[in-house]
């Protein structure tokens, strides 16, 4: 069964940072492209960050340009989200999903950014 | 960035209607157009894919239709567990883009 399972959301202080990690498992991993896409309370769905089945390739929504990093450990069959200088509007529940068809989706991790 | 638009934003429906949700994109986006159904507290399923692909497993019921700029998701016979937000999503390039969503409820 191809599956996805997010780890590593919580609360943080704004300023802080945070490691979101994606595990795969039931496909080969290392040939798929991956995003993350998180969801507001209440609101809808936005893309947050891409990376190309090598790594070789990454892109990012501008509201989060310079802050997250995305990688990948093809090895390990992981996907990571590096968020740094958090802000109460990167509130959300984080998605991991694989390859331009979104499918599957994880089932997400909450990450709660507030003093 | 393109933009993708929703109608209706909400709907109300009964078991058995057909249903029909319009999603608009900004530029030309060709058939790069996939459908999500969200139920509360769950992640988003993948419905349609390539504007009218029925993804494996998904119900016949439901159905996708255009290209460019104009797309539809239909759902033929409404069913009890088809009560959800719908969003379009636009893989033509990045950053791909979401619509804002349709909530479908009860009448």
């Amino acid at each position: 069964e191809v599956q996805l399972v997010e780890s590593g959301g919580g609360l943080v202080q704004p300023g802080g940072s945070l490691r979101l990690s994606c595990a795969a498992s039931g496909f080969t991993f290392s040939s798929y492209e991956m995003n993350w896409v998180r969801q507001a309370p209440g609101k809808g769905l936005e893309w947050v960050s891409y990376i190309s089945s090598s790594g070789s390739t990454i892109y990012y929504a501008d509201s989060v340009k310079g802050r997250f990093t995305i990688s990948r450990d093809n090895a390990k069959n992981s996907l990571y989200l590096q968020m740094n200088s958090l802000r109460a509007e990167d509130t959300a529940v984080y998605y991991c999903a694989r390859d331009g068809r979104f499918d599957p989706w994880g089932q997400g991790t909450l990450v709660t950014v507030s003093s | 960035a393109i933009q993708m638009t929703q109608s209706p934003s909400s709907l109300s429906a009964s078991v058995g209607d057909r249903v029909t949700i319009t999603c608009r994109a900004s530029q030309g986006i060709r058939n790069d157009l996939g459908w999500y159904q969200q139920k509360p507290g769950k992640a988003p399923k993948l419905l349609i894919y390539a504007a009218s692909s029925l993804q494996s497993g998904v119900p016949s019921r439901f159905s996708g239709s255009g290209s460019g700029t104009d797309f539809t998701l239909t759902i033929s016979s409404l069913q009890p567990e088809d009560f959800a937000t719908y969003y379009c999503l636009q893989d033509y390039n990045y950053p791909v883009t979401f619509g804002p969503g349709t909530k479908v409820d009860i009448k």
